[in-house]
């Protein structure tokens, strides 16, 4: 099984900033890792696939980028509306899909 | 607009059983794979279970095996979750989701539902 980690578990951030989130495999899903964010009471909503294709709608202050074990999520000019819950997931080697335990963007 | 709806769940004492239904619509159902994720309280996301488009194939996570079904009905575009000999760690918000792509590949979810909440408790 690959285990995802992701890093760090929270993350205080100013509405206005940058906000650069990680994600590291236990071994290597080339490129088929998925970003998802979850808001209070919702369902997850994917934003990226294939590490640094964006899903429909996602705005492009969202940006994803990596392979092989380590990749990030970078979001600029944080809106309001960002601050969530964010999991990344692999999909190169199942069962099981597995997902990272989630970084919480929180407002500083 | 794809959508996906969950039902069936509820209160369930352990050694009980439940299922769940997840019904699609805004796209070709019998195309594509169809997987339950679930959440327990204040935690994270784990995968549970996958059937893909055609029924054939299903696959589960470890802790599940022999205990949960997942099965499909494509003339009725929903999905199954049979759940048998619950135990309080399956406690949780049951997501089912939707697969990207309508290849047998592993694809990651487009689509989810809004969850149903399993309470495994005496």
């Amino acid at each position: 099984e690959i285990v995802m980690t992701q890093s760090p578990a929270t993350l205080s951030v100013s509405p206005g900033d940058v906000a650069t989130l990680s994600c590291r495999a236990s071994q290597s899903v080339i490129s088929n890792l998925a970003w998802y964010q979850q808001k209070p009471g919702q369902a997850p909503r994917l934003l990226f696939f294939g590490a640094s294709i964006r899903a429909t709608g996602i705005p492009a202050r969202f940006s994803a980028s990596g392979s092989g074990t380590d990749f990030i999520l970078t979001i600029t000019s944080l809106q309001s509306e960002d601050f969530a819950i964010y999991y990344c997931q692999q999909y190169a080697n199942w069962p099981p899909y597995t997902f990272g335990q989630g970084t919480k963007l929180e407002m500083k | 607009e794809m959508k996906l709806l969950e039902s069936g769940g509820g209160l369930v004492q352990p050694g009980g059983s439940l299922r769940l239904s997840c019904v699609g619509s805004g796209f070709t159902f019998s195309a594509y794979g169809i997987s339950w994720v679930r959440q327990a309280p204040g935690q994270g996301l784990e995968w549970v279970s996958a059937i893909i488009g055609s029924g054939t194939v299903t696959e589960y996570t470890d802790s599940v095996k022999g205990r949960f079904i997942i099965s499909r009905d494509n003339s009725k575009n929903v999905v199954f979750l049979e759940m048998t000999s619950l135990r309080a760690e399956d406690t949780a918000i049951y997501y089912c989701a939707k697969g990207r792509t309508t290849t047998a590949r592993p694809a990651p979810f487009d689509s989810w539902g809004q969850g149903t909440l399993v309470t495994v408790s005496s």
